[in-house]
């Protein structure tokens, strides 16, 4: 039973061009919202967040966007660098008393220089 | 500042055998969580420790493995009796505000159970 999905195990884009990478999540309880990016042989890194209580957030190049009644998110990168190529989790919490982070499969951008 | 430190990065071991990683959190932080990564599964939390207390390890597959926080600034999971399924990178990440999901992730403890 799988919360939250990326069913785009891969991206490949053009430097410079935009990146959306799109998560979608079942558990109507998830209250915020993340995305990190991971390099081969490290652990993931913290990109961006959005409460749900938002729809969208930005940071730089990075744009995360919520529909709460599809139950989707999508990051947008732009413009897309090659040094962004990595694997990118969704992960999604629920509030109350327990803060388990529940994450994507992940999928892997790769940008074309 | 140092990260989250995990050893060892790389275990080559035979089934049966028993397996112990080690994690040290980022000084001050209070929470710490041990996830396990797999090609059929993603990334999946295990267990997850506030002030040194397991809060959630509904994620611990079976007996085989146990965690241990003794202190701030060590835990560890343990696998006894190690199996090929076992076989896995094991992360541990530790956050200063558990509310806001941002986790601090190690490098991983990359696990071959032969």
């Amino acid at each position: 039973d799988q919360q939250v999905k990326q069913n785009s195990p891969s991206l490949s884009v053009q430097e410079g061009r935009i990146s959306i990478l799109n998560c979608d999540y079942t558990n109507s309880m998830f209250d915020y919202f993340l995305w990190y990016k991971k390099y081969p042989a490290e652990g993931p890194t913290f990109l961006i967040s959005i409460s749900s209580i938002k729809d969208k957030n930005e940071d730089g190049r990075f744009t995360v966007f919520l529909n709460k009644s599809a139950k989707h998110l999508s990051l947008h990168i732009v413009p897309s660098q090659p040094g962004d190529s990595a694997v990118y989790f969704c992960a999604a919490r629920s509030g109350g008393s327990n803060y388990k982070l529940t994450f994507g499969k992940g999928t892997l951008l790769t940008v074309n220089p | 500042d140092a990260g989250v430190i995990q050893s060892p990065r790389h275990e080559v071991t035979e089934m049966g055998q028993e397996v112990t990683l080690r994690c040290k959190p980022i000084s001050g932080h209070n929470s710490l969580f041990w996830y396990r990564q797999t090609m059929m599964r993603g990334l999946e939390l295990l267990i997850y420790f506030n002030n040194n207390v397991p809060i959630d390890d509904s994620g611990m597959p079976e007996d085989r493995f146990s965690a241990k926080m003794p202190n701030a600034s060590f835990s560890t999971l343990k696998i006894q009796p190690s199996e090929p399924r076992d076989s896995a990178v094991y992360f541990c990440a530790s956050s200063l505000y558990e509310r806001t999901g941002e986790l601090f992730f190690g490098e991983g403890s990359r696990l071959t159970v032969l």
